[in-house]
């Protein structure tokens, strides 16, 4: 069926390395995306949202990129801390009331 | 605002005993949605709510789950009775426009 999916489950960068969390999606109907960060032992936590009419977005040392073509969604971190070690969920509304989820990429940074 | 509350934040518990997991959501919120957690099934969607009223319930997984939502600062997610493959997180989160927004989540260990 369709889904939200991850290509990789685990990234490991070094401290300072810029990072970049990919995510595919199959729904071409989905008009609004967000991505979450989820440390060990708390809940999802929002990090950024983009909708379809956007293929850019920026906040605090993140950027999300949207790809419609491809149906491709990325997440880029600049600058990696050792406190961006955490999980990343993509997550798409696919014009309903709730969130599909991905199955998370585990971001690791090495001092 | 403090955030999605959610209690216990820990429970163990025997197999067959009642398990009650609350959640108090952001105040002005108007979706209110439980999820359950684990390592190979990721973040399931169990049920959500909009105005306190049970909108899609096809995520619980038997009848031995229910949820109510007597107003609209609160909500319970019961288990009854309770069976070890019921260890997971539990989350709650709420939503503001499209955006959802999670509580710390409950761990639930079923012995």
């Amino acid at each position: 069926g369709e889904s939200v999916g991850l290509h990789l489950p685990t990234l490991s960068v070094q401290e300072g390395d810029n990072s970049i969390i990919n995510c595919a999606y199959s729904n071409s109907a989905s008009d609004y995306f967000i991505w979450y960060k989820q440390e060990s032992g708390k809940g999802p936590q929002f990090i950024i949202d983009i909708r379809s009419n956007m293929d850019k977005r920026q906040g605090q040392r993140v950027t999300v990129l949207l790809n419609k073509t491809v149906k491709h969604l990325s997440l880029q971190i600049a600058a990696t801390q050792p406190g961006d070690s955490a999980v990343y969920f993509c997550a798409e509304n696919r014009g309903y009331s709730t969130l599909t989820f991905g199955k998370g990429t585990m971001l690791l940074v090495s001092p | 605002d403090a955030g999605v509350i959610q209690s216990p934040r820990h429970e163990v518990t025997e197999m067959g005993q009642e398990v009650t997991l609350r959640c108090k959501p952001i105040s002005g919120h108007d979706y209110l949605f439980w999820y359950r957690q684990t390592m190979m099934r990721g973040l399931e969607l169990l049920i959500y709510f909009n105005n306190n009223v049970p909108i899609d319930d096809s995520g619980m997984p038997e009848d031995r789950f229910s949820a109510k939502m007597p107003n609209a600062s609160f909500s319970t997610l019961k288990i009854q009775p309770s069976e070890p493959r019921d260890s997971a997180v539990y989350f709650c989160a709420s939503r503001y426009q499209e955006t959802q927004y999670f509580g710390p989540g409950t761990r639930l260990l079923v012995l």
